[in-house]
């Protein structure tokens, strides 16, 4: 079956450290996004990615760094410079980033502070 | 401009009733309206989404109303199950324009009563 798998699904962060969630899609999808949920406050944008080896920031993209190597894998790293790094963490997958294509989305992981 | 304002925060409903979801947006340039569904611990999954050169469109139990003039649109769940009880969030985007990325609401917690 074809989707976004992301990984760990919890995750914890001790004080200073970077931690890196992983996100692999076998949709054959050129773009690609992460996005942090907090409690009441939806869905927002931290990095996305329209093409390999291209990437842009969103709306929140201070404390995090991403890459973009490979078509399927979109790796996200909460640096120790997020000061509020606990949310979960949802990665999105679509066709084309210019296209009324619906986004997939994975399961998410969870942050939580040691 | 560029939010898209979603109500209620959240919603009970009794088990046969109808749940109703609004989402008022700003940005004349949006064309693309999806729901998203999401249950918890899981990522958001596409329920329906409309175009703005229609005003209704329906898929079982579910119906997007779309009104262009008042830039609002909604979501009906007819005959509401406990199975629908979910966190749902509306969102827009303009595909053709410069940014293809989704603006999502704050996302409203609809609990169905048996």
């Amino acid at each position: 079956d074809g989707g976004i798998t992301q990984s760990p699904k919890y995750l914890f962060r001790k004080e200073g450290q970077n931690v890196t969630l992983s996100c692999e899609q076998n949709l054959n999808h050129d773009a690609m996004y992460w996005y942090r949920q907090d409690p009441g406050q939806g869905l927002r944008l931290i990095y996305y990615s329209q093409i390999v080896n291209d990437f842009q920031k969103g709306d929140i993209a201070e404390g995090y760094s991403v890459s973009r190597e490979k078509k399927e894998s979109f790796p996200l790293t909460v640096t120790s410079a997020q000061k509020n790094p606990t949310a979960f963490y949802l990665c999105a997958s679509k066709g084309q980033l210019y296209s009324n294509q619906p986004q997939h989305f994975g399961d998410g992981t969870r942050l939580s502070i040691l | 401009q560029q939010q898209v304002k979603q109500s209620p925060q959240s919603l009970i409903v009794q088990k046969g009733g109808i749940s109703i979801i609004n989402c008022a947006y700003e940005n004349t340039a949006f064309d693309y309206f999806p729901w998203y569904q999401q249950f918890p611990g899981k990522g958001p999954a596409l329920l329906i989404a409309i175009r703005p050169d229609v005003s209704e469109k329906k898929e079982g139990r579910f119906t997007i109303s779309f009104n262009k003039s008042a830039k609002q649109f909604s979501l009906h769940i007819m005959d509401s199950q406990p199975g629908d009880s979910a966190t749902y969030f509306c969102a827009a985007s303009n595909y053709g324009g410069s940014q293809g990325n989704l603006i999502f609401g704050k996302g409203t917690k609809l609990s169905v009563k048996p």
